[in-house]
């Protein structure tokens, strides 16, 4: 069974950082790209970043080019999302999720909220 | 880059046929046929119910179709069901190597 496994979200105010953490299973890791989407309360999917299989190859939404840094761990199974210099306008549920453009499973999400 | 764009709402009986539309530019939609659709009821995880303009996943009942023209992408549900009711989502690939999203179309069964 395809599983995927968010974690590091939490409170943290303007200016600060977070690192989420995602977790995989189930599936050939390094054959496949990683995404993050995040979905602010009440409001629509944004994509934010991707990575390639290998983890040469990143992409950014233009609201967190320079703040947010994508990586991944092939041998831990493992996709990150370091978050920089956080705004308000960041809160949302962040889920990770499997490829880039046919997401066929998707994280629980992880609450990220940017308040003083 | 603005998010693809879709209708903010739609409504049909239940049996009836609906279709949403998804605009976009030529960076987008029009150039590639990597449009997917997706499916969020509240408070749950979204789910993929079209990839590639018009392939249906396994498990995705045949109800659910996708068409594209130019730079418009469509999702057609036909024999509308009560379970139908959610929002729906559209995303490209772009120019740029990056993913966008539409909006999103809150779909209501009268």
């Amino acid at each position: 069974e395809v599983q995927l496994l968010e974690s590091g979200g939490d409170l943290v105010q303007p200016g600060g950082s977070l690192r989420l953490s995602c977790a995989a299973s189930g599936f050939a890791f390094t054959s496949y790209a990683m995404s993050w989407v995040r979905q602010a309360p009440g409001k629509g999917l944004e994509w934010v970043s991707a990575i390639s299989g290998s983890g040469n190859s990143p992409y950014y939404a233009n609201s967190v080019k320079g703040r947010f840094t994508i990586s991944r761990d092939n041998s831990k199974n493992t996709v990150y999302l370091q978050m920089n210099s956080l705004r308000a306008e960041d809160t949302a549920v962040y889920y990770c999720a499997k490829d880039r453009v046919r997401i066929d499973c998707w994280g629980q999400g992880t609450l990220v909220t940017v308040s003083s | 880059q603005s998010a693809l764009t879709q209708p903010a709402s739609v409504s049909e009986s239940p049996g009836q046929s609906i279709t949403i539309s998804c605009t976009g530019t030529s960076s987008d939609v029009g150039t590639y046929n990597l449009v997917s659709w997706y499916q969020q009821h509240p408070g749950k995880v979204p789910k993929l119910m079209i990839s590639e303009v018009s392939n249906r996943p396994s498990g995705v009942p045949d109800r659910f179709s996708g068409s594209k023209s130019g730079n418009t992408a469509s999702l057609t549900i036909s024999g509308l069901q009560a379970e139908d009711e959610a929002d729906y989502y559209c995303s490209s690939y772009t120019t740029s190597s990056t993913v966008i999203f539409g909006g999103g179309t809150k779909l209501t069964v009268l």
